[in-house]
């Protein structure tokens, strides 16, 4: 079975400042589908970026970028020029490229803080 | 962009009695709907996924004589927590794949719907 492991609970950056969330998963396929998703306090559940499996280029979107390290297993967030409405849990997700077992698989979550 | 309604988007109810989750996509056909809890300041746990016309696949651990799951429609999942107890009490939120897509596009989440069991 596949599992996805934060293992920073809490993480503070400072307004304007770049933070890093880690994530590391576990599996024995080849191809599959790397996630974070942001839930802010309302619980709605935000895709902030994706990144497949088959790619060697690291995912961006505007201010947040991945690291992807398939060998290594581990898929980082980086937030660059942090703002307040950043401030949310986030939870790094795996999902694989087949249609049977297609569902998402969480980690334990990062509860992020962004200080002004 | 695709969107799932989910309702309601907060319940209380007894505890012994049932209380019924529905999510429909509303502009969109969902073959498949992924049904997950959350316990607070946990994450999100799959609970069981549902296909329409047939019988939800639960996960290791999840009661499904306790979660009823029904995906009669293309447009409707439903989730009744029979017999509801305390420590039901918990965030249930469903997950959406719609028809002709291919396994890998992307999932629509519905905003949650918040149980306190009392």
């Amino acid at each position: 079975a596949q599992t996805v492991t934060q293992s920073q609970p809490e993480m503070s950056v400072q307004e304007a400042e770049t933070v890093t969330l880690s994530c590391t998963y576990d599996t024995s396929e080849s191809d599959y589908y790397l996630f974070w998703y942001k839930q802010p306090p309302s619980r709605q559940m935000i895709l902030v970026i994706r990144q497949e499996a088959y790619k060697q280029q690291n995912a961006t979107e505007n201010r947040f970028s991945v690291n992807f390290q398939k060998a290594a297993k581990s898929f980082s967030l980086k937030i660059s020029d942090s703002q307040l409405g950043d401030a949310a849990m986030y939870f790094c997700a795996y999902r694989k490229s087949s249609a049977a077992g297609n569902m998402l698989t969480f980690g334990g979550g990062t509860r992020l803080m962004v200080k002004p | 962009g695709a969107v799932v309604s989910q309702h309601p988007s907060w319940v209380i109810c007894k505890s012994g009695t049932s209380v019924k989750i529905e999510c429909r996509s509303l502009d969109f056909q969902a073959t498949t709907m992924f049904w997950y809890r959350q316990f607070p300041k946990q994450s999100l746990m799959l609970m069981a996924t549902s296909n329409e016309g047939s019988k939800a696949t639960y996960e290791q651990g999840v009661e499904k004589d306790k979660f009823l799951i029904n995906h009669a429609s293309l447009t409707l999942s439903t989730l009744t927590v029979t017999s509801a107890h305390p420590e039901d009490s918990s965030f249930y939120i469903c997950s959406a794949r719609g028809a002709g897509q291919g396994f890998n596009s992307p999932l629509h989440f519905g905003n949650g719907t918040r149980l306190t069991v009392t």
